[in-house]
């Protein structure tokens, strides 16, 4: 059974780096699959924040594009992310996922995502 | 801000049935079947329900299908029960700079 799990800190002031990390057990990422970061303001809906291939290979919103780094560790099984100059507005719950793809005619498209870490409430304050 | 359009609540009396739609464009929803929704219970993360607008994931219960007509895609939950109210959210490929919708609260009556 795949389960994620995100780690940081949950607190962090404005205009510094975000920095979580998302534990993979039960599968390999070197095995396949993008993993991805999605997050959700509170009282409010999802938003994809990029995904990273066990290669290194990444692609991010590009909405968010300028302030975000995501890297992918597959001795320790586990991924990053690392958002920059942060404001109010940063301010969610972090969510990592595994991040499926379907394929037909010749082409791979991002298709779903699952399963879910359980999430992790980062709050961006003075 | 999504690109894909979800109404803000639905509603139904248990054992009903009930539909969310999910409205795109030609270019995201229109144009390709991957699709998915997700659950969310407050205060937990998403669950995968459906994915290429109509497959549903092992253990997700028959009575949650999927759909696609034109650019508008359908989630359907038939015998409602009272665990399914939740936060419902449609996904689609190449949907804008966010693949989700705004999602839905489903509350059972």
């Amino acid at each position: 059974q795949v389960q994620l799990q995100e780690s940081g800190p949950g607190l962090v002031k404005p205009s510094e780096t975000l920095s979580l990390t998302c534990a993979v057990s039960g599968y390999s990422i070197s095995s396949g699959y993008y993993w991805g970061w999605i997050r959700q303001p509170p009282g409010k809906g999802l938003e994809w924040i990029g995904s990273i291939y066990h290669s290194g290979s990444t692609y991010y919103n590009p909405s968010l594009k300028s302030r975000v780094t995501m890297s992918v560790d597959t001795s320790k099984n586990q991924f990053s992310l690392k958002l920059s100059s942060v404001t109010a507005a940063d301010t969610a719950v972090y969510y990592c996922a595994r991040h499926g793809t379907g394929c037909s005619g010749g082409s791979c498209y991002w298709s779903w995502f699952d399963p879910w870490g359980q999430g992790t409430l980062v709050t961006v304050s003075s | 801000q999504s690109a894909l359009t979800q109404p803000p609540s639905a509603s139904g009396s248990p054992g009903q049935s009930v539909t969310i739609s999910c409205t795109g464009t030609s270019s995201d929803v229109g144009g390709y079947n991957y699709v998915s929704w997700y659950q969310q219970h407050p205060g937990k993360a998403p669950k995968l329900m459906i994915y290429e607008v109509s497959k549903r994931p092992s253990g997700v219960p028959d009575r949650f299908s999927g759909s696609k007509s034109g650019n508008t895609a359908s989630l359907t939950v038939s015998g409602l029960q009272a665990e399914d109210e939740a936060d419902y959210y449609c996904s689609s490929y190449a949907a804008s700079n966010n693949p989700f919708g705004g999602g839905t609260k489903l509350t059972v009556l």
